[in-house]
């Protein structure tokens, strides 16, 4: 089936060291968006491409950072992870229908900050 | 801006209840409405979804109809289940977000057997 597939489920990190989460999708969805998600409050979203053109939240902190090589693949990149950065990350994907911006969602990857 | 309001939870409903969940939103001009359901440790999957007034989304036994004179989207379910227990979350996308989903809150559901 045509997914949107996040690795890894569950990422522990320490305190400061950077890391990487990332996102794959075959459902050639021309935007791709990257939410935080903390104790089942609403996602916030962090940013999101629409191709190549990166779109970045207002108050998205400078630690966050994404990388779009491809159409496929999507990449959060965590540059001092915080304790306050524990959190769901959830990657999305939708294609651009107009007001349709139906969005299909990974698993998550959980991280951990130690 | 575009914004959504969900009923507080947590909902605790024993098995076979009915199942209300209320969702208010704003937003200018006609936005697409959606329920996405969340279960315990998962990503969020697409429940339903309506694009127009009038419309009605369904599946798996829950409905939501488009109510643009109330600027509602209610979530109904005849009888739930122990497997619904779940955090469910009303969404729009709409064209002062530049289409981008704006959640609601969220809602937890417990179902006791």
């Amino acid at each position: 089936d045509a997914m949107v597939i996040q690795n890894p489920r569950y990422q522990v990190t320490q305190f400061g060291k950077p890391v990487t989460l990332s996102c794959s999708q075959t459902l050639n969805h021309n935007v791709m968006y990257w939410y935080q998600q903390k104790s089942s409050q609403a996602p916030k979203l962090l940013f999101h491409y629409y191709d190549k053109d990166f779109n970045n939240e207002a108050d998205t902190p400078d630690n966050f950072q994404s990388r779009r090589p491809n159409t496929s693949f999507c990449f959060l990149d965590i540059r001092s992870p915080g304790l306050g950065d524990a959190a769901m990350y959830l990657c999305a994907t939708s294609r651009d229908l107009g007001a349709v911006r139906e969005a299909f969602f990974g698993q998550g990857t959980r991280l951990t900050v130690v | 801006g575009d914004s959504v309001t969900q009923m507080e939870g947590p909902v605790t409903l024993s098995e076979e209840a009915f199942l209300t969940i209320n969702c208010t939103y704003t937003a200018t001009g006609y936005p697409s409405l959606f329920w996405y359901v969340q279960y315990p440790g998962e990503g969020l999957q697409l429940l339903l979804k309506a694009t127009k007034a009038d419309d009605k989304g369904s599946n798996k036994g829950f409905e939501a109809t488009y109510r643009k004179e109330t600027t509602s989207f209610h979530l109904e379910k005849g009888s739930v289940q122990v497997s619904d227990s779940a955090v469910y979350f009303c969404a729009l996308s709409g064209m002062d977000s530049s289409y981008k989903l704006i959640f609601g809150s969220g809602t937890r559901l417990l179902v006791r057997p």
